[in-house]
């Protein structure tokens, strides 16, 4: 089955410890995307890539790391700097020449 | 300015009847623009994408679009118990930053 697969779905932080969020897509995609969602608010962009081996900060970059080595793989390290990481992470691919997005099932990370 | 402003609700409706949704956006250069639903704990679902100004219809959902006045709609016909979740707008540049910004949602509630 295509999709996307984002790994783990839950996932639990200590205070000053960097994670990794994983985002696989078997839609031979070229764009993906990482939003991160709080309660009750709506998306909002962290970083995205058009292609493999590049990438864009988004609205909220600041404390956020990515990599594109390969078309299929985005993933997304939440680092120490980001000091409130609890939040519901996103990742989305999109075909080239078009703007739809499709989502996976997020992971939801949360600082103890 | 948010540059997408949606009502956060919730639109409450009697089921069998109309929702209406409505989203404004800011950004002039927008191209293309979408209407995703959530339901509680889960990802976003692309339920509607919109190109041109006028009306989109397929099956109970229409999606309306006035680029002159930057507004965007979603009408719900016929509204079931199951349509209850949050609805998310999304518009996006065809050019430069190709990434969807999302506004913060509506919460419809059906009322069976």
């Amino acid at each position: 089955d295509g999709g996307i697969t984002q790994s783990p779905k839950y996932l639990f932080r200590k205070e000053g410890q960097n994670v990794t969020l994983s985002c696989e897509q078997n839609l031979n995609h070229d764009a993906m995307y990482w939003y991160r969602q709080d309660p009750g608010q709506g998306l909002r962009l962290i970083y995205y890539s058009q292609i493999v081996n590049d990438f864009q900060k988004g609205d909220i970059a600041e404390g956020y790391s990515v990599s594109r080595e390969k078309k299929e793989s985005f993933p997304l390290t939440v680092t120490s700097a980001q000091k409130n990481p609890t939040a519901f992470y996103l990742c989305a691919s999109s075909s080239a020449g078009y703007t739809e997005a499709f989502f996976g099932q997020g992971t939801r990370l949360t600082v103890v | 300015q948010k540059e997408v402003e949606q009502n956060s609700g919730p639109l409450s409706v009697p089921e069998g009847a109309i929702a209406s949704l409505n989203c404004t956006y800011s950004d002039r250069g927008s191209q293309s623009f979408f209407w995703y639903r959530q339901y509680s704990g889960k990802s976003p679902e692309l339920i509607m994408s919109i190109y041109s100004n006028g009306d989109k219809e397929d099956g109970r959902f229409t999606a309306q679009l006035n680029k002159a006045s930057q507004y965007v709609s979603l009408l719900i016909r016929d509204s079931q118990p199951s349509d209850s979740a949050t609805y998310l707008c999304a518009v996006t540049r065809d050019t430069g930053r190709r990434a969807l910004t999302f506004g913060s949602g509506t919460r419809l509630q059906v009322q069976p």
